[in-house]
């Protein structure tokens, strides 16, 4: 079983929608989400952290997170062609070993 | 430009050579890691060091030799790789072991295995 899981997509949305990114995860004791973004060729980036419970907002980028039903997603307001790239959720653990566990990926594409 | 850098960006080896990656953060972070990156596959944890001492070794095989002479280098030594040791090593540094979550990473040597 996959500790974080995301669809590879690709996710194809049109300039000025909105792009929901979704990632499970399957340790209950994971305290910290995080989404990476990555253009082709490039590094990962962190974009966007949360930790508690509901939602959290940063410019077009809102992080939402349930704990309870072990979700985390990613919703990027209305979309630019430069958004399209591979975003990756990543989760920490804060008990014992204190490292990142990525999911693979979802490649986000806007058209425009 | 990121404040790690990487060299080489792309090598090529034969399964018998020795190389080294070479990895220098700018950022004067405390702690560096490696990254695989394969195709379609979760970045996967290697290796990481913690003001140059080495904190976790995620079961990675002995062809792979990491050192860190200092808290803003990093190397990873290769000998006698395989094929399926090809994909995108990644370097990247933070503030403090996984403090925040938060990791630079360098732009990746792309690694082929013959």
């Amino acid at each position: 079983q996959k500790e974080v899981e995301q669809n590879s997509g690709p996710l194809s949305v049109p300039e000025g929608a909105i792009a929901s990114l979704n990632c499970t995860y399957s340790d209950r004791g994971s305290q910290s989400f995080f989404w990476y973004r990555q253009y082709s060729g490039k590094s990962p980036e962190l974009i966007m952290f949360i930790y508690s419970n509901g939602d959290k907002e940063d410019g077009r980028f809102t992080a939402q997170l349930n704990k309870a039903s072990q979700y985390v997603s990613l919703l990027i307001r209305d979309s630019q062609p430069s958004d399209s790239a591979t975003y990756l959720c990543a989760v920490m653990t804060d008990t014992g070993r204190r490292a990142l566990t990525f999911g693979s990926g979802t490649r986000l594409q806007v058209q425009p | 430009e990121t404040g790690v850098t990487q060299t080489p960006r792309h090598l090529v080896m034969g399964m018998t050579n020795k190389k080294s990656l070479k990895c220098e953060q700018h950022l004067g972070h405390n702690a560096m890691y490696w990254y695989k990156q394969s195709a379609k596959k979760p970045l996967e944890l290697m290796f990481v060091y913690n003001f140059k001492e080495q904190t976790e070794n995620n079961s990675v095989p002995s062809r792979f030799s990491p050192e860190c002479p200092n808290s803003s280098h990093l190397f990873l030594h290769l000998h006698t790789l395989q094929p399926e040791d090809s994909a995108l090593y990644l370097c990247a540094s933070s503030q403090g072991v996984m403090n925040t979550g938060e990791l630079f990473f360098g732009e990746g040597s792309r690694l082929t295995v013959l």
